[in-house]
């Protein structure tokens, strides 16, 4: 089956510090990738939209400069929290959706820690 | 934009026992509705899921209902085991094409005691 890979599985940073975590399509070409936060023992939010070759569409109350979202290829879109703070510690999900058929599917998540 | 209820939070079931997860939507232009199933601090799973032009879809031991009607989905697991316990997410979306923007419900923490 597809397979959609996300790294790092899990970061610890120092506030104010800039955390990547890249979203993989391995096996497909993704024409689009959503990202979601899952707090603990929550359900999972979606953050913002990604199109391959566009600017991220962001959901109300997610700050765009803080949540950084680049789809430069149909394989990968990357999620840049910068200046992090303690609050922004979170399990961070991307998803990505088959090219032409639409069929989604979960990478395996990132657990962000910041101190 | 959509709105995804979920009933109930938590639901703990004898192995063998049926279990029951509801859901309600608000946009009825929403015709994909999917179920996952998520361990702790893992990637969601998609388990089932049904479109609006279908009413009622198994797999094994797993069905799912939808009424779009009334607007409310539901999961239905029988002959539960205790590897079944997980917590369970509905969602819906527009879907279609390249859209499967989902907007999920808060989830079902589903305990299975042998």
């Amino acid at each position: 089956g597809a397979v959609v890979s996300q790294h790092p599985s899990w970061v610890i940073c120092k506030s104010g510090t800039s955390v990547k975590i890249e979203c993989r399509s391995l096996d497909f070409q993704a024409t689009t990738m959503f990202w979601y936060r899952q707090f603990p023992k929550q359900s999972l939010m979606l953050m913002a939209t990604s199109n391959e070759g566009s600017k991220a569409t962001y959901e109300q109350g997610v700050e765009k400069d803080k949540f950084l979202i680049n789809h430069a290829s149909l394989t990968l879109s990357t999620l840049t929290v910068t200046s992090a703070h303690p609050e922004d510690s979170s399990f961070y999900i991307c998803s990505a959706s088959r090219r032409n058929t639409g069929e989604l599917f979960f990478g395996e998540g990132s657990r962000l820690t910041v101190l | 934009g959509e709105n995804v209820e979920q009933h109930p939070s938590t639901l703990s079931v004898q192995e063998g026992d049926s279990a029951v997860i509801k859901c309600t939507y608000s946009d009825s232009a929403s015709n994909y509705f999917p179920w996952y199933k998520q361990e702790l601090g893992k990637r969601p799973q998609l388990i089932i899921d049904i479109r609006s032009n279908v009413g009622e879809k198994k797999d094994q031991r797993i069905a799912v209902t939808l009424n779009k009607t009334a607007k409310h989905f539901s999961l239905h697991i029988t002959e539960t085991q205790p590897e079944d316990s997980a917590v369970y997410f509905c969602a819906a979306s527009p879907g279609g094409g390249s859209n499967y923007k989902l907007t999920f419900g808060k989830g079902t923490l589903l305990t299975v005691n042998p």
